[in-house]
């Protein structure tokens, strides 16, 4: 079965710092991977997706993603964090069988200092 | 519509009653998705339907747990004789396509129904 691991319950970073989430996905074949953002008392937002198409995926808000099958890894960065990205993230996996759903992991709070 | 919407936004509950979520997803998008995510979780799948054909409800915890979509858009969980482990946001997601073809795809999810149980 498919699964995502979030390392990191709570991550603090300063305004302007470097951002890294980490997600480890469990697969046995190269899946298709998200990740998602989730602001207080909203739906989940779709941040970036890896398709197999390109190893380094960039999505929206200037957030970035890079597939790394020999770490089974994908993390999430953004080179100078704002105020505005403070939110719940959540890394997602899915497979390819038509049978396949979007699975999450447990969610990373970002929280932003001033 | 332009997204997917979902009433009532918040419910409260007295343990025991039961209660009935909806989800209008974005017209024309064929799959929809039902997730239960508990305070400090992650989302957890429910069920999901192929147009009226509910194709997967192995996530629906118990048997008081029932979604329908009878026509193919609109659709709604009913949760019966509701416990307090029931509280949670339930999120309701859509997509365009059928899986095959689309397992790449993310879904559009609505703001959620914050289920409160006392």
């Amino acid at each position: 079965a498919q699964s995502v691991t979030q390392l990191g319950s709570h991550v603090s970073v300063s305004e302007g710092a470097l951002v890294l989430l980490r997600c480890n996905y469990s697969s046995s074949v190269p899946p298709y991977l998200f990740w998602y953002v989730q602001y207080p008392n909203q739906g989940l937002q779709l941040l970036l997706k890896y398709t197999s198409a390109a190893t380094l995926v960039k999505g929206i808000n200037g957030f970035e993603a890079e597939f790394k099958k020999s770490e089974t890894s994908f993390h999430l960065t953004k080179p100078s964090a704002h105020m505005s990205d403070a939110a719940e993230y959540f890394c997602a996996v899915r497979g390819y069988s038509s049978a396949s759903k979007i699975i999450f992991g447990s969610g990373t709070r970002l929280s932003i200092r001033p | 519509g332009a997204g997917v919407s979902q009433s009532p936004r918040y419910k409260v509950a007295k343990r025991g009653q039961d209660v009935a979520l909806r989800c209008d997803p974005i017209s024309g998008h064929v799959s929809l998705f039902w997730y239960q995510q508990a305070l400090g979780q992650g989302p957890e799948f429910l069920t999901y339907f192929q147009n009226e054909a509910q194709l997967d409800k192995s996530g629906l915890p118990s048997d008081r747990f029932f979604a329908e979509r009878p026509e193919g858009s609109v659709s709604t969980l009913k949760i019966q004789r509701t416990q307090q482990e029931d509280s949670a946001v339930y999120l309701c997601a859509s997509s365009l396509g059928a899986p095959t073809g689309t397992g790449s795809n993310g879904y559009t999810f609505g703001s959620g129904t914050r289920l409160t149980v006392v």
